[in-house]
């Protein structure tokens, strides 16, 4: 589905560097979402925005920052993160019911 | 919290057959969706169905919220159904939880 973007869809990163994560949808929805899914693991909701606000913190470290300036773009930024933090970070959207998700950045920290 | 639970964990079926993927969940939901993972790890809506029966070409699901289980059906499978396929329920506002899958590999 080409509704949700992601950039980049590869990133390799040090434990010392800054990089965020772009996640934009074209669907006209209001809610988005940021998953974590790291291998042998269900995916793992970390964040929820609906109309620009955060309504769901599933207990994130706080080397994790998301951002959220409008209802179509998402950001996660990322520092001073770990190797267990390697893992495919997927973002969806939604109105209403169903959730709509984008191809996911595959994340690795040396 | 509420638990999802998904079986079989594994699934692999020769081309043409058929199966049957189970998702039981430990309390009332307000929604529940199928999804498909593809090799390259992009999820594709299957089914949003709360309750009932849907069907769409050869899947088809059933719900019955009041025993708290999904049922998903692939008839006749083909090498491109496999990947992993994942049941997710949401419970008050947002808060989305996905089961652990069950991985099908389907044989030529």
């Amino acid at each position: 589905e080409t509704g949700v973007t992601q950039t980049p869809r590869h990133l390799v990163m040090g434990m010392t560097n800054k990089k965020s994560l772009k996640c934009e949808q074209h669907l006209g929805h209001n809610a988005m979402y940021w998953y974590k899914q790291s291998a042998k693991k269900p995916l793992e909701l970390m964040f929820v925005y609906n109309f620009k606000e955060q309504t769901e913190n599933n207990s994130v470290p706080s080397r994790f920052s998301p951002e959220c300036p409008n209802s179509s773009h998402l950001f996660l930024h990322l520092h001073t993160l770990q190797p267990e933090d390697s893992a495919l970070y997927l973002c969806a959207s939604s109105q209403e019911n169903t959730q709509y998700f984008g191809p996911g950045t595959r994340l690795t920290v040396l | 919290g509420i638990q999802v639970e998904q079986s079989p964990p594994d699934l692999i079926l020769q081309e043409g057959a058929n199966s049957t993927l189970r998702c039981n969940f430990s309390d009332s939901v307000n929604n529940l969706q199928w999804f498909h993972q593809n090799p390259w790890g992009q999820l594709i809506n299957l089914f949003y169905i709360p309750s009932g029966t849907k069907q769409n070409g050869r899947l088809s699901a059933t719900t019955v919220a009041t025993e708290r289980y999904s049922l998903l059906y692939i008839s006749s499978s083909q090498t491109t159904d496999s990947g992993v396929y994942f049941c997710a329920v949401v419970t008050g506002g947002f808060k989305t939880i996905f089961g652990a899958g069950t991985r099908l590999f389907v044989k030529a």
